[in-house]
């Protein structure tokens, strides 16, 4: 079955580059998406990046996508306090499944 | 727009209780879902609707029931708690077809003793 894999935590220092890395396994995924969860609230969806897709820019945001090797990573640059938060890297099979799956979280702790 | 709304945002049941977390969106959208939230866990499916009066299970469904009488509501039932269900529930929505946007709502935090 699907399954989808992050690291659980990263710390940076105010204003350095953050990357969550994540893997997939479902080469037929159409649709890749960041969630961002602040404490106590719900999901967030910050970005996301279509199959076809290498790359995505949005602002300080930067999705890479390696489909060879089901590789996925979001890039956050000049990582501010207000980024502290968990991000979930989630596949979306498309073909009218909508089932997300998502992974366990990473946890992003900025250090001022 | 109030987006996707949840009720209750705490609830605290003895193992045994039986009680009915709500969901309601107005967006119009065909598609809904609930996950449960647990530590360490990510978010994993419980149920899930492509319209009224269809529903699906998700990856969890048991101890959990379902209906959606309306596009709008999407009510999780459980019958019977257990302290395994303590965790935290949120419903979900989107349109149907190729859109990407998942809408959460703000979850409902469920202990059972």
């Amino acid at each position: 079955g699907e399954d989808v894999e992050q690291s659980l935590f990263l710390s940076v220092r105010e204003g350095d580059s953050s990357v969550i890395n994540c893997t997939y396994t479902d080469s037929s995924s159409t649709y890749l998406y960041w969630y961002k969860q602040e404490p106590g609230a719900g999901l967030q969806l910050l970005t996301y990046i279509f199959s076809n897709m290498d790359m995505k820019q949005d602002q300080r945001l930067t999705v890479l996508l390696n489909k060879k090797d089901k590789h996925l990573s979001l890039r956050i640059a000049d990582t501010q306090t207000g980024d502290s938060a968990i991000y979930f890297c989630a596949e979306d099979p498309g073909a009218g499944s909508y089932q997300l799956t998502f992974g366990k979280g990473t946890k992003l702790s900025v250090i001022p | 727009n109030a987006g996707v709304t949840q009720t209750p945002k705490f609830q605290v049941l003895k193992t045994g209780q039986s009680m009915t977390l709500q969901c309601a969106q107005d967006m119009n959208h065909e598609y809904m879902s609930w996950y449960r939230q647990d530590p360490g866990m990510g978010l994993r499916l419980i149920h899930y609707s492509v319209g009224a009066g269809i529903t699906d299970q998700g990856e969890v469904p048991n101890g959990y029931n379902v209906s959606r009488s309306t596009t709008e509501d999407f009510p999780l039932r459980l019958l019977s708690a257990a302290p395994s269900q303590t965790s935290v529930y949120f419903c979900a929505s989107r349109v149907s077809g190729d859109s990407y946007e998942q809408y959460f709502g703000p979850g409902t935090r469920l202990t059972v003793t």
